[in-house]
């Protein structure tokens, strides 16, 4: 088994702390990227990387934060910067040809 | 950048019927998905179609890259087919996407 792995499936977090999402793949693919999905909404960009120790912002990287140490693995973390951090988090691998996305995390922040 | 809109925003239909979703796209793109989001959340690739037609069992898709739209056409719906599909061109890494059809089947 394996793909693309992303945990937990639900966190809840109390304003003002900092929370990691996990995603991890085991497909080999050099580029990862993720998402945030608001109710009723389209997938917004936040950070994406093509490459080991490299990776650029998207189209909301306000209070969020990457890094890309190991190829199998591309951590996000939600910051107490993020005005409005209660989203559902989805991690995809692929390049510019396909993406493919792992299960979501859905982040609450009470 | 690029704008998506995607049509109808919803759509209920009865099972068996069948049905065409819109997505039309302001500038050119190098690529194009369609992707299933099911009731748990989960994406599903459904289509990489930059040009052309493809079909994949009760699925079918069509991009007219050169007017800037995708067609996808759902034939014999099934309960099974409820969730948002979502259009998303691609330009340079970037995945554009549209705010998706609500497709309800009812049994």
């Amino acid at each position: 088994d394996g793909g693309i792995t992303q945990s937990p499936k639900y966190l809840f977090r109390k304003e003002g702390q900092n929370v990691t999402l996990s995603c991890e793949q085991n497909l080999n693919h050099d580029a990862m990227y993720w998402y945030r999905q608001d109710p009723g909404q389209g997938l917004r960009l936040i950070y994406y990387s093509q490459i080991v120790n490299d990776f650029q912002k998207g189209d909301i990287a306000e209070g969020y934060s990457v890094s890309r140490e190991k190829k199998e693995s591309f951590p996000l973390t939600v910051t107490s910067a993020q005005k409005n951090p209660t989203a559902f988090y989805l991690c995809a691998i692929g390049d510019s040809n396909e993406q493919f996305f792992g299960p979501g995390t859905r982040l609450t922040v009470l | 950048g690029i704008q998506v809109e995607q049509s109808p925003p919803d759509l209920i239909l009865q099972e068996g019927a069948n049905s065409t979703l819109r997505c039309n796209f302001s500038d050119s793109v190098n690529n194009l998905q369609w992707f299933h989001q099911n009731p748990w959340g989960q994406l599903i690739n459904l289509f990489y179609i930059p040009s052309g037609t493809k079909q994949n069992g009760r699925l079918s898709a069509t991009t007219v890259a050169t007017e800037r739209y995708s067609l996808l056409y759902i034939s014999s719906s099934q309960t099974t087919d409820s969730g948002v599909y979502f259009c998303a061109p691609v330009g340079t890494y970037k995945y554009i996407f549209g705010t998706g059809t609500r497709l309800k089947v009812l049994a």
